[in-house]
């Protein structure tokens, strides 16, 4: 696997931003994907970064360094729907392998 | 609609009797694999496949066994489950194995063995 790690739960309100972040092992890297994943549902796909920098996708923004290690998710303008586990996990260069971290749940309150 | 069907959605069985899962998805896709959900453990790889008849084993492949005689169905077989089988079970494929394909995901089977 990829070691990954991130935050067990978190908690905003309704309006605000979170930022989730993730850490992975750096060797044998090849990009890192965001999903996010409602109680009871299937994941589902949000983003994927292989380039340092960040990427923007309306409310959401997944932004990358390779030389840290480090990644994170940002959700603006909390929706309650966006209450939900947020899975981070990375793809090995040697097989493409995806490896997940156990998932981020956001809970937002009113 | 583009999707990735599994059945059954839930499934209650005893320890040793033989069970199928069944993953298809309409979508051409070449790569298939098979996860397991734990709470706290995150998605773990079990199986996955890279074409029709090409399977590798991924992180947790004890216990499993699959096949991909068709493109588009990859089955999970447990010949003699047992209690550590009980897990939230999904299929996923993308179209390639590529490092940039998204997986999709189908709708989970959960698996409580007695």
């Amino acid at each position: 696997g990829q070691n990954i790690d991130q935050p067990t739960e978190m908690t905003a309100t309704e309006g605000a931003i979170v930022q989730i972040n993730c850490t992975y092992q750096t060797s044998g890297f090849n990009g890192l994907f965001w999903y996010q994943q409602h109680a009871g549902e299937a994941p589902t796909f949000l983003s994927y970064n292989v380039l340092d920098g960040l990427e923007e996708k309306g409310r959401f923004s997944s932004f990358l360094s390779r030389s840290k290690g480090y990644s994170y998710l940002l959700l603006k303008e909390l929706q309650m729907k966006d209450s939900a586990s947020y899975l981070c996990a990375s793809v090995s260069s040697n097989d493409y392998k995806l490896s997940f971290g156990a998932g981020t749940t956001v809970t937002v309150r009113a | 609609e583009a999707q990735v069907t599994q059945n059954p959605r839930y499934l209650i069985t005893v320890t040793g009797k033989k069970l199928t899962v069944t993953c298809s998805q309409n979508m051409n896709h070449e790569y298939m694999s098979w996860y397991r959900q734990d709470p706290g453990l995150g998605l773990r790889q079990i199986y996955y496949s890279m074409n029709v008849e090409v399977t590798d084993k991924g992180d947790v492949p004890e216990g499993y066994k699959v096949s991909r005689k068709e493109k588009r169905n990859f089955p999970l077989i447990l010949e003699s489950p047992s209690p550590n089988q009980t897990s939230l079970y999904f299929c996923a494929s993308s179209s390639s194995a590529g490092a940039h394909y998204e997986q999709y995901f189908g709708p989970g089977t959960r698996l409580t063995v007695t």
